[in-house]
C-alpha cells in the first residue's frame, strides 16, 4: 500500500523557518515525480513545488520562488521543503503528493495526510 | 498563468439525481484536465485525467469530458459518499493550477 507521511508543520513567526518532511512507502520512490500542494483551511488548493525523480527537474510557483527549496533523498525514500522568509499568506495545509504515473508529469495521486503550517506572530 | 473557472460554486441535489460541473479553462489545454475530489477533513482524490480517464478505483457513475477551454464532470447518479467538492486541474502549463471547487451538497 502506497504510503504519504508529512511530518514538520506547526506555528512559526513571520520570517522564520520550517522544513517540512514526507515519509514515502509502497513503491519505489526514486521512479516518480513528487510534490507539495498547499490549501488554506476551507480554500482552495494551490501547487506549491516538483520534483523529477532524479532531482534534475524542479518548480516552484512564483510565490515561493527563492523562498522554498524542494528536495529528495531516494535512499531515504523522503521528500523535503525547506520554507525561508515565511509569510502569513503562506499558512496552510502541505500535502505530500506523488504524481499518479511515472510516464506522465502533474496528474497528484496519492496525497499524504497534510501537515499544517500556521505563520503567526 | 491559466485560470481554471469551475461553475457553479455549489449544486444542491438529492441523491439519485445527476450532476454536472463545470471548468473553464482561460486559453486551450487540449484535453490535459484532470478532477479531484475532497471531503471534510481528508486529503483529495484523483478522479478523473487527461480530461476522461478514470482512476484506478473510480466507480463507473463518474465520467468527464471536454476540451480546449471548455469541461465537464458528470456523475450520472449521485450515491450518499460523491456528497464532497470538486477540484479540476490543469497540467497543459507550469504553474499547474487548481479551480476554485464546486461543492456539491445533499438538497
Amino acid at each position: 500500500e502506497v504510503q504519504l507521511v508529512e511530518s514538520g508543520g506547526g506555528l512559526v513567526k513571520p520570517g522564520g523557518s520550517l522544513r517540512l518532511s514526507c515519509a514515502a512507502s509502497g513503491f519505489t520512490f526514486s521512479k516518480y515525480t513528487m510534490n507539495w500542494v498547499r490549501q488554506v483551511p476551507g480554500k482552495g488548493l494551490e501547487w506549491v513545488s516538483s520534483i523529477s525523480g532524479s532531482s534534475t527537474h524542479i518548480y516552484y510557483t512564483d510565490s515561493v520562488k527563492g523562498r522554498f527549496t524542494i528536495s529528495r533523498d531516494n535512499a531515504q525514500n523522503s521528500l523535503y521543503l525547506q520554507m525561508n522568509s515565511l509569510r502569513a499568506e503562506d499558512t496552510a495545509v502541505y500535502y505530500c503528493v506523488r504524481d499518479y504515473q511515472q510516464v506522465y508529469v502533474g496528474w497528484f495521486d496519492p496525497w499524504g495526510q497534510g501537515t499544517l503550517v500556521t505563520v503567526s506572530s | 498563468e491559466i485560470v481554471l473557472t469551475q461553475s457553479p460554486a455549489t449544486l444542491s441535489l438529492s441523491p439519485g439525481e445527476r450532476a454536472t460541473l463545470s471548468c473553464r479553462a482561460s486559453q486551450s489545454i487540449s484535453t490535459f484536465l484532470a478532477w479531484y475530489q475532497q471531503k471534510p477533513g481528508q486529503a483529495p482524490r484523483l478522479l478523473i485525467y487527461d480530461t476522461s480517464n478514470r482512476a484506478t478505483g473510480v466507480p463507473a457513475r463518474f465520467s468527464g469530458s471536454g476540451s480546449g477551454t471548455d469541461f465537464t464532470l458528470t456523475i450520472s447518479s449521485l450515491e450518499p459518499e460523491d456528497f464532497a467538492v470538486y477540484y479540476c486541474q490543469q497540467r497543459t502549463n507550469w504553474p499547474f493550477t487548481f479551480g476554485g471547487g464546486t461543492k456539491v451538497e445533499i438538497k
